[in-house]
């Protein structure tokens, strides 16, 4: 069965460093999502991105936040200048026709 | 998107059918309910969603009331692998559905 793949699986970065993190979405879905997940707390959306460019994005990704497909199949989430709050396990989704989502595992970002 | 409200946390006998309940009074016409659940630091996994009608698949089914303020998802035959958070969500699938806020959900443990 196709999955979503996301790297690294845990990313330990230190306060203001820049961090990529990746996705593989499935190949042929045309929607893709990125959420976050503090520790112990709600899943949050961040942003979604569909032709080649953002569609919808939540109050949380500021501009310390960009999503990227740039080759068209990585679908990749930057965060610039990393707080000690953007320490949270980030999802990546892919879409096919909504509702029905499929997620990766996670990358677990923890910022020293 | 309507508010849904569900119950924090349920136990399963392992084998038995587990009923997970979801009040959704506000929803409106063109609103679709849909579940997601959530095994521990896991990404969230699709399981069903529906309109009006009551749905099946192969991981469960979702009876809605027939005025569609409240809705029912049945796991027929619960096993230790399905204990998790179960997320009912409210929204227009033909918008960006993927911006779904996920609530507190429902932590179902089914036990031995």
């Amino acid at each position: 069965e196709p999955e979503v793949t996301q790297t690294p699986s845990h990313q330990v970065t230190q306060m203001g460093q820049e961090v990529i993190l990746r996705c593989v979405p499935i190949s042929n879905h045309l929607y893709f999502y990125w959420y976050r997940q503090i520790l112990g707390q709600k899943v949050e959306f961040l942003v979604s991105f569909y032709n080649n460019e953002i569609s919808e994005k939540s109050e949380i990704f500021d501009d310390q936040f960009s999503v990227e497909r740039p080759d068209g199949s990585n679908f990749t989430l930057k965060i610039r200048s990393t707080k000690l709050e953007d320490s949270a396990m980030y999802f990546c989704a892919s879409i096919p026709k909504p509702p029905e989502a499929f997620f990766g595992q996670g990358t677990r970002l923890t910022v020293v | 998107d309507a508010k849904t409200t569900q119950p924090p946390s349920m136990d399963c006998a392992e084998g038995r059918a587990a009923n997970l309940p979801c009040n959704h009074s506000t929803i409106s016409g063109n609103e679709y309910v849909y579940w997601y659940r959530q095994i521990h630091s896991q990404g969230p996994q699709y399981i069903i969603h529906g309109l009006k009608n009551n749905e099946t698949n192969e991981m469960a089914s979702l009876i809605i009331t027939e005025d569609r303020k409240s809705s029912t998802l049945i796991l027929p035959h619960a096993t230790l692998r399905d204990t998790a958070v179960y997320y009912c969500i409210v929204r227009v699938v033909e918008t960006n559905a993927g911006k779904s806020t996920f609530g507190d959900g429902t932590t179902l443990t089914v036990k031995p």
